[in-house]
């Protein structure tokens, strides 16, 4: 089964408009959320991470979101620009399974100029 | 460079043979996973090490699958008897041992098995 679910395959936003990125989990376990970017042929990228203990995190033009109730985090980034243009994994862990991460299937972004 | 470095990049390989990867952790980093990627997915754990001991192994590693961390510095990722399901992007990352923290990626190997 899937734990972490990114419903949307593909989002297409203009230049300096915000794009947010949903991300659905199921297993009450996980602790931590990480956000990570892959161009094609290379290896994701981190972008940003939340602890289960907040409910925001914030680095530049780029903010996390989480509902722990919901079981629910979305990314924000604001203003987006074509280099944004990229697949975005969230990913989710727990100490307990060792940091492993379990991540969706992805979304490609792309940013119009 | 201090990041995370895979080898080779890239490779093609006949069904059938042995291929060996390695993949060089950042150098302060005691715990490595190994992933595996196929297209439209998001990377799926195969194993991780802490320092030179594999402690877990996910089902998707099948026997022909062995990973190996001797002295607890670099992996490498043997596959024996490759079939062409086994063609994908194998992906290494390691991270400090510590609770709440993010992992980092290396560049991947692209296996394609003909």
């Amino acid at each position: 089964d899937q734990q972490v679910k990114q419903n949307s395959p593909s989002l297409s936003v203009q230049e300096g408009r915000i794009s947010i990125l949903n991300c659905d989990y199921t297993n009450s376990m996980f602790d931590y959320f990480l956000w990570y970017k892959k161009y094609p042929a290379e290896g994701p990228t981190f972008l940003i991470s939340i602890s289960s203990i907040k409910d925001k995190n914030e680095d530049g033009r780029f903010t996390v979101f989480l509902n722990k109730s919901a079981k629910h985090l979305s990314l924000h980034i604001v203003p987006s620009q074509p280099g944004d243009s990229a697949v975005y994994f969230c990913a989710a862990s727990a100490e307990e399974y060792g940091n492993k991460l379990v991540f969706g299937a992805g979304t490609i972004l792309r940013v119009k100029s | 460079d201090t990041g995370v470095s895979q080898n080779p990049r890239h490779k093609i390989t006949k069904r059938g043979q042995n291929v060996t990867f390695r993949c060089d952790p950042i150098s302060e980093h005691n715990r490595l996973y190994w992933y595996r990627q196929t297209l439209g997915q998001g990377p799926e754990f195969l194993t991780y090490f802490q320092n030179e001991a594999q402690l877990e192994k996910s089902r998707l590693l099948s026997d022909r699958f062995s990973a190996e961390r001797p002295k607890g510095s670099f992996s490498t990722l043997e596959i024996q008897r490759t079939e062409q399901g086994d063609s994908a992007m194998y992906l290494c990352a390691s991270s400090r041992e510590w609770t709440n923290t993010e992992a980092f990626f290396g560049q991947g190997t692209r296996l394609t098995v003909v």
